[in-house]
This record gives structure tokens, C-alpha cells and sequence, in this order.
């Protein structure tokens, strides 16, 4: 069974600094893997997708890379701000149509 | 283009009650998954609908159920609520094109609290 795990769990930095989350699966026969950021009770947001056959995807501020062959992925936030707290999560999808998500990593950006 | 929509956002019952909860998927996606997020166990994958066929389930009990109609749009109906079925609710919509490499887009979520 895929099991996902996100570390670290929770994280606190100041305003303006490079981070890097990590996400890592257990079974690489995988299709695609997506981040997405969640604010406290809502729903989720995609941030990037990358396909299986692809290494690294970005948007903006945002570049997520993924090693399928060692089961890991990394998002990247360039020069954080206030806005960018949130809990990340990442999910895999896998043969079925449906997402096998991590625990989650609470990002909290202090001003 | 609007996004995907769940009624209603927040819902009470009690232990025993059965609950039905809606979605609206993005227009032109034909495919539905339900989630369930909670947090002892995150977010789980309840089933997905495509086509008015449930095509994918995840290791849920019998009380939970769900349909799709030939608009798409999508219930899922919990039986017998117990009170660990307190939870965010999420549905999401996608394509679903053959090769189920396209994204999913996220509902806001119902909020089911049971008493």
C-alpha cells in the first residue's frame, strides 16, 4: 500500500527565507504527484503537478522537483511571506484515479 | 470558469442520523472523488465517480455511499452516523481522461460535526 510521509511537520521561519519541504513515497510506480496548500479549515488548493515522467515543475515563487526512482519530492518557496503560511501537503496518484495524501506540513512565515 | 462547489459548508447531527452531502464539479469534468479529512487519520480517499459509475473505493464501510448524476454532479450519503464521522468532507473534480494524468481541483468542504 502507498503510504506518503511529509517532513518536517511543522515549520516556523521568518519572513524572506528560502525553504524546502520534503515529501517522500513508498511505491514509485506512481503517475503523477501533486502540491497543494491548505488554509485552516478549507479546502485544498493545487499548487503544482508534476507528471511522472517529468523532474521538476514551477510557478512563481514555487518549484517542486520529484526522484521517483527514491520515492522523494522537495517543494522550494523562494523569499516567503506572511501570505505563503499554511499546511502543504503532497499527493501521489497512483494505477485508480484517486490521491494517496501525506500527513501535511504546517508552514507559519513570522512577519 | 466556476469552481468546484459543496453544499452545504457546515452541517450537525447526531449519532444514528444519516447525512447527504452535494457536489458540483467543475463544468465539463466528469469525474467526482470524495475525501475524508480528519486529524487523527488526514485525508483519505472515500470513492470516485465517473460517468454515473462508481469506478475507484477506498477502504470505507458500507455506511458511506455516494452516486453521480448524469450532470455530474455528485452525493454521498453517510448511514448510521457515528460520532467518528465527524470530519471535512472534500470532493474533487477532474477530466479523467484515459491516461489519469489530470489534476484534481478541490472543493471548500462540508464540515460534518456529530453529536
Amino acid at each position: 500500500k502507498q503510504e506518503v510521509t511529509q517532513i518536517p511537520a511543522a515549520l516556523s521561519v521568518p519572513e524572506g527565507e528560502n525553504l524546502v519541504l520534503n515529501c517522500s513515497f513508498t511505491d514509485s510506480a506512481i503517475y503523477n504527484l501533486q502540491w497543494f496548500r491548505q488554509d485552516p479549515g478549507k479546502g485544498l488548493t493545487s499548487l503544482l503537478l508534476i507528471q511522472s515522467s517529468q523532474r521538476e515543475q514551477t510557478s512563481g515563487r514555487l518549484n517542486a522537483s520529484l526522484d521517483k526512482s527514491s520515492g522523494r519530492s522537495t517543494l522550494y518557496i523562494a523569499a516567503s511571506q506572511p501570505g505563503d503560511s499554511a499546511t502543504y501537503l503532497c499527493a501521489v496518484k497512483t494505477g485508480a484515479n484517486n490521491l494517496f495524501f501525506g500527513t501535511g506540513t504546517r508552514l507559519t512565515v513570522i512577519p | 470558469k466556476a469552481g468546484v462547489t459543496q453544499t452545504p459548508r457546515y452541517l450537525i447531527k447526531t449519532r444514528g442520523q444519516q447525512v447527504t452531502l452535494s457536489c458540483s464539479p467543475i463544468s465539463g469534468h466528469r469525474s467526482v472523488s470524495w475525501y475524508q479529512q480528519t486529524p487523527g487519520q488526514g485525508l483519505q480517499f472515500l470513492f470516485e465517480y465517473f460517468s454515473e459509475t462508481q469506478r475507484n473505493k477506498g477502504n470505507f464501510p458500507g455506511r458511506f455511499s455516494g452516486r453521480q448524476f448524469s450532470n455530474s454532479r455528485s452525493e454521498m450519503n453517510v448511514s448510521t452516523l457515528e460520532l467518528g464521522d465527524s470530519a471535512l468532507y472534500l470532493c474533487a473534480s477532474s477530466l479523467a481522461g484515459g491516461a489519469y494524468t489530470d489534476t484534481q481541483y478541490f472543493g471548500p468542504g462540508t464540515r460534518l460535526t456529530v453529536l
